[in-house]
Parts: C-alpha cells; structure tokens; sequence
C-alpha cells in the first residue's frame, strides 16, 4: 500500500529554537514534496526533492532514497514560522499524483 | 504572474443539492488536479486533468466529476452532496504532466463548502 507518515504531529518551540519534522513513505517515489498551509487553507510549495538536499533561507530538507525518509529543517525558527507543515509524494507507480502525509502543526512561540 | 483563482471561496448547500466549483490554473499552465481536504481523512486527490483530458483518478464516489475547458480552465462538479463532501477543495496547477511526477505543483487558496 502507498503510505506517507509524519512526525511529529504537533511540535512547539521557542523561537530560535532548531526544528525538524519527519517524512517517511513506504514504496519507491519519483519526488517528495514539503509544503505550507496556514490557516484559511492556502498551501504553499516548499520544496521538491527527488534526492540530496536543498536549502532556502532558513529551511533546509533532505531526501534518503534508500531509507525513504524526509526531513524538513526549519533553522532559528520564528513564530512566523507557526503552520501545517505536509509532506506529499509522487509514487513510481501513480504519475504525478500526490499523496499527502497527516501534516505537523507547528506553533512557534515568542 | 497571477497565481491559481478558485471560485467561489465560500459556499454553503443543503444535502441533496449539487455544486460546481472553478479553478483558474497559472497562465500557461495545462495541468490541473484537485483535492480534497477534511479534518478526518487529511488531503485527497481527486483527479487531474491535462489537454481537456482526465488523466488521474482517486477513489471518490461517481458523485464527484469534473472537466476542463480548451483555455485549461477547469471545473469539479458533485452531485446529491452529503454532510460528508463538507471539506476545503483545493486545486493545484502545473505546466507539466506525464510520467514521473517530478514537477512541481502551485495550489489555489481553495473553496470551503459546507452541506447542511
């Protein structure tokens, strides 16, 4: 069955705090991808890794194929930072559809 | 460059009834899924369209249908609606579509429909 799990499902931090969230899925995958939601819906994309790693500002997210595991970094996070954070792949086997883990809630505090 | 419109934003029916909802995708963008997201079941995909054409399905009931119009535009339609179809449907447009999913997608700020 293709799966995607994360965790944790919910995480507070202090700001400044270093933060990771974690992605795994269960069969092979043409991309992974992280993203965004704030309240009132709107989802924002991240990245897209189909290996190695990237890095925009303070986010950092890595890819292990042979592990199929994620992760997302978020350096000296800030409360701007607080959202859902979801972790979606595209399957080997299912084109380009996504197929979403349960999401992180992320709470940064002052 | 304007981003992914979704019409309406809002909307409330009764059960029974049906509704249509839009979705405007990037200019210049062919491809357009959408999805389905509830506080139970998370994000679900629905289907994607690429060139008029469906080229993906999830596992949703006959109810939930859609289309796409020449200018890429595309609609979602669902019929008789439950307490259940009560959700945030979001679209997400790409200028790729094909094998090996590896391109990125820009998601619409989604419509919230409540079945009363």
């Amino acid at each position: 069955k293709n799966e995607v799990e994360q965790s944790p499902q919910n995480l507070t931090a202090q700001e400044g705090e270093f933060i990771t969230i974690n992605c795994s899925y269960s069969v092979g995958i043409s991309a992974l991808h992280w993203l965004q939601q704030h309240p009132g819906g709107g989802i924002v994309s991240l990245f897209m890794l189909s290996s190695g790693k990237k890095k925009h500002g303070r986010l950092i997210a890595t890819i292990n194929i042979q592990e199929k595991h994620s992760s997302l970094h978020i350096t000296a996070s800030h409360p701007r930072d607080s959202a859902v954070y979801i972790c979606a792949v595209t399957f080997l086997t299912s084109g380009s559809r996504l197929t979403f883990g349960e999401g992180t809630q992320l709470t940064v505090n002052p | 460059k304007a981003g992914v419109t979704q019409t309406p934003r809002y909307l409330i029916k009764t059960r029974g009834q049906q509704v249509t909802l839009s979705c405007s995708p990037i200019s210049g963008h062919r491809s357009v899924s959408w999805y389905q997201q509830t506080p139970g079941q998370g994000l679900q995909f629905l289907f994607e369209y690429f060139s008029e054409t469906q080229r993906n399905k999830g596992n949703f009931p006959g109810r939930f249908s859609g289309r796409q119009f020449s200018n890429s535009r595309s609609e979602m339609n669902v019929s008789t609606l439950e307490l259940g179809d009560s959700a945030l449907y979001l679209c997400a447009s790409s200028n790729h579509w094909g094998a090996g999913g590896t391109y990125e997608q820009y998601f619409g700020p989604g419509t919230r429909l409540t079945v009363t």
